[in-house]
């Protein structure tokens, strides 16, 4: 059974960057493409991007490519996804995904002063 | 980009009737599209994968049809337990959009 365990829920101050983590158990991360999905508090979901942690090649969303970095550790088989510049639309929960069959259980990330 | 409307936005069912949301896309995706299930405070779950195929363990009433750019996803016998929130989601070409979501109320 693959399951993806992701890092704790952040309270993070407008401006800094926070770096999330997603550890895949149960089967090697490069046995998929990752991908990170954005869910604002109650809204809809939104592909932020993907990455192959066989070649670190990335694929993002337009609205997130100034915004999301995606890096992978095939060591940890864990996906990063950091994100720069935090201001209040940041504030939402953030998902990772095993090419869309198995997810997190979603990351709460808080922009606040 | 592909842009995928979904409707209805919201339905309210009666337990045993038939449900159905339809999404059209922008572009041709030939069958390349997802639909899940998302409940309160939960990710969301597939439930039909691309080429209308049903997840493992996702009980029959759960369908869907459609290709190209007109999809339509259906549950038979509707029950309390299925009450969420419903996206479709193309996987065709990045970025992988998704619907709108419809709430699923069930009277």
């Amino acid at each position: 059974e693959v399951q993806l365990q992701q890092s704790g829920a952040e309270l993070v101050r407008p401006g800094t960057s926070v770096k999330l983590s997603c550890k895949v158990s149960g089967d090697t991360i490069t046995a998929y493409y990752m991908h990170f999905v954005k869910q604002r508090p109650g809204q809809g979901l939104e592909w932020i991007g993907r990455i192959d942690p066989e070649d670190d090649s990335t694929k993002y969303a337009e609205k997130f490519k100034n915004k999301a970095t995606l890096t992978a550790d095939t060591s940890s088989n864990t996906a990063y996804l950091k994100l720069s510049s935090l201001t209040s639309e940041d504030t939402a929960t953030y998902f990772c995904t095993t090419d869309w069959g198995d997810w997190g259980q979603g990351v709460m990330v808080t922009v606040s002063s | 980009e592909t842009t995928v409307t979904q409707s209805p936005a919201s339905l309210s069912m009666a337990v045993g009737e038939k449900v159905s949301i339809s999404c059209k896309t922008s572009t041709d995706i030939d069958d390349d599209m997802n639909w899940y299930q998302q409940k309160s405070g939960e990710a969301p779950k597939l439930l039909i994968s691309e080429g209308n195929t049903l997840r493992p363990g996702v009980p029959s009433r759960f369908s869907s049809s459609g290709y190209g750019t007109d999809f339509v996803f259906t549950i038979n016998n509707v029950l309390l337990g299925d009450e969420g929130i419903y996206y479709c989601q193309q996987s065709d070409n990045v970025p992988n959009t998704f619907g709108a979501g419809t709430k699923l109320e069930l009277k």
